[in-house]
């Protein structure tokens, strides 16, 4: 099994619908990170959390939420979808900055 | 604030050729260092890292990157590409504190690499 698993790997959804993307760890990793990929933008960080009961927001948090439900689980929703959330997302854990495991992406459109 | 500058989003090399993807970083404190490596359709995968140790880092599949603190650089070269190096490259780099650091990866834009036949 994958060390860091993402569910779904691909989702396609309408305009003002919720969605929740899920992330498992193997790691026993307490820091957990949401990431998204657009072309020409690199990955830019969304919410990370460095136990369960610290939540904190990245540089583009407006539109999404998270919620950490154990040390190992760590999601992220969109509460009302909009065509621009349409990217790649990563979660990543880390150990104390000496590096991350990614997991392998959840492409999702928005239509 | 931390920052990292790729220069040049699209590189072409001939199969052989140097490869060498340039890095900047923009850091208040003493930075880690990464290289990421995202094949077509695959997750970031870790070619090495620059944890204050040696400023010359040797990684995976021949990649090595040289920490210069007076050029704020941290160029990735491999010596002679392979048709399989065609991927893209990201450049991260995060807060090296411990006690109250945010600990957050910060990435470039990344650097798409072609190696030409």
């Amino acid at each position: 099994d994958a060390d860091v698993t993402q569910t779904p790997r691909n989702r396609i959804t309408k305009t003002g619908k919720r969605i929740m993307l899920e992330c498992s760890q193997t790691k026993g990793h307490d820091r957990m990170y949401w990431y998204r990929q657009d072309p020409g933008l690199g990955l830019r960080l969304i919410y990370y959390s460095f136990d369960v009961k610290d939540i904190n927001k990245g540089e583009i948090s407006d539109g999404y939420s998270v919620s950490r439900q154990a040390q190992a689980k760590f999601s992220l929703s969109l509460e009302s979808a909009i065509p621009n959330q349409t990217a790649l997302y990563f979660c990543a854990t880390s150990d104390l900055g000496r590096g991350y495991t990614f997991g392998s992406g959840t492409r999702l459109t928005v239509v | 604030a931390q920052s990292v500058t790729q220069l040049g989003s699209h590189v072409s090399v001939s199969e052989g050729a140097l490869v060498l993807l340039r890095c900047n970083y923009s850091s208040s404190v003493p930075p880690y260092l990464f290289w990421y490596v995202q094949y077509p359709n695959q997750g970031l995968q870790l070619l090495l890292k620059y944890t204050s140790a040696a400023t010359l880092v040797k990684g995976i599949n021949g990649f090595e990157a040289e920490f210069k603190k007076s050029e704020t650089s941290f160029h990735l070269t491999k010596p002679s590409a392979h048709m399989s190096d065609a991927a893209e490259y990201f450049c991260a780099v995060s807060d090296r504190r411990y006690g109250g650091a945010t600990n957050k990866l910060i990435f470039g834009t990344g650097t798409l690499l072609a190696v030409q036949p």
